[in-house]
């Protein structure tokens, strides 16, 4: 089990919006930044948000992180399919002294 | 441009010692960030083992710690993971990467991967 909670899966159709959910607790996103990366099956994780709502260089402005509480989202606007992968999100754990990441949500761009 | 190769054993037997090297191009491991080993087992999601301060300071998954040691060599711009005991379910694919050191948790840049398989 996974310390942050996603949904396994999300799914909308191209040109849409959708949204990732990550839950987890005050010792961790209540207190602490997230980020989200995004894997494609075969390659390593890519960091797309960082600072709760920073993108890196490179990254498109569609995608879009927030945070309120011990929640954080995930927005990708203008979906397309070559944005089908896995998106996880990641922080920092306070109680347990370590890094922590959710489970992982699928996107399907159908 | 920072790029990270992990490199070491694809095949580890039952009962004995996981070792990996990351080797670090395009920054100095002993001017700042962490320098963090991440897995992820097939088909499952990623699953943090530990991470090195430039200092030396470390943090470890405590489900793992028991079993981790995670070091820096300066001299040759590398770190090293060892994990000990192994069994099968320490099949993954290891991750190097280089950690934000006022960002916990926001890894940046990343190793292609390697895949250790702990079979006999």
């Amino acid at each position: 089990q996974s310390v942050l909670t996603q949904p396994p899966s999300v799914s909308a159709a191209p040109g849409q919006k959708v949204t990732i959910s990550c839950s987890g607790s005050t010792s961790n996103i209540g207190n602490n930044y997230v980020s989200w990366y995004q894997q494609f099956p075969g390659t390593a994780p890519k960091l797309l948000i960082y600072d709760n709502n920073k993108r890196p260089s490179g990254i498109p402005d569609r995608f879009s992180g927030s945070k309120s509480g011990t929640s954080a989202t995930l927005g990708i606007t203008g979906l397309q399919t070559g944005d089908e992968a896995d998106y996880y999100c990641g922080t920092w754990d306070s109680s347990l002294r370590a890094v922590v990441f959710g489970g992982g949500t699928k996107l399907t761009v159908l | 441009q920072v790029q990270l190769q992990e490199s070491g054993p694809g095949l580890v037997k039952p009962s004995e010692t996981l070792s990996l090297t990351c080797g670090v191009s395009g920054y100095s491991i002993s001017s700042g960030y962490y320098w963090g080993w991440i897995r992820q087992p097939p088909g499952k999601g990623l699953e943090y083992i530990a991470s090195i301060y430039h200092s030396g300071t470390t943090s470890y998954n405590p489900s793992l710690k028991s079993r981790v040691t995670i070091s820096l060599d300066t001299s040759k711009n590398h770190f090293s993971l060892e994990l000990s005991s192994v069994t099968a379910a320490d099949t993954a694919v290891y991750y190097c990467a280089r950690e934000g050191q006022w960002l916990r948790g926001s890894f940046d840049y990343w190793g292609q991967g390697t895949l250790v398989t702990v079979s006999s």
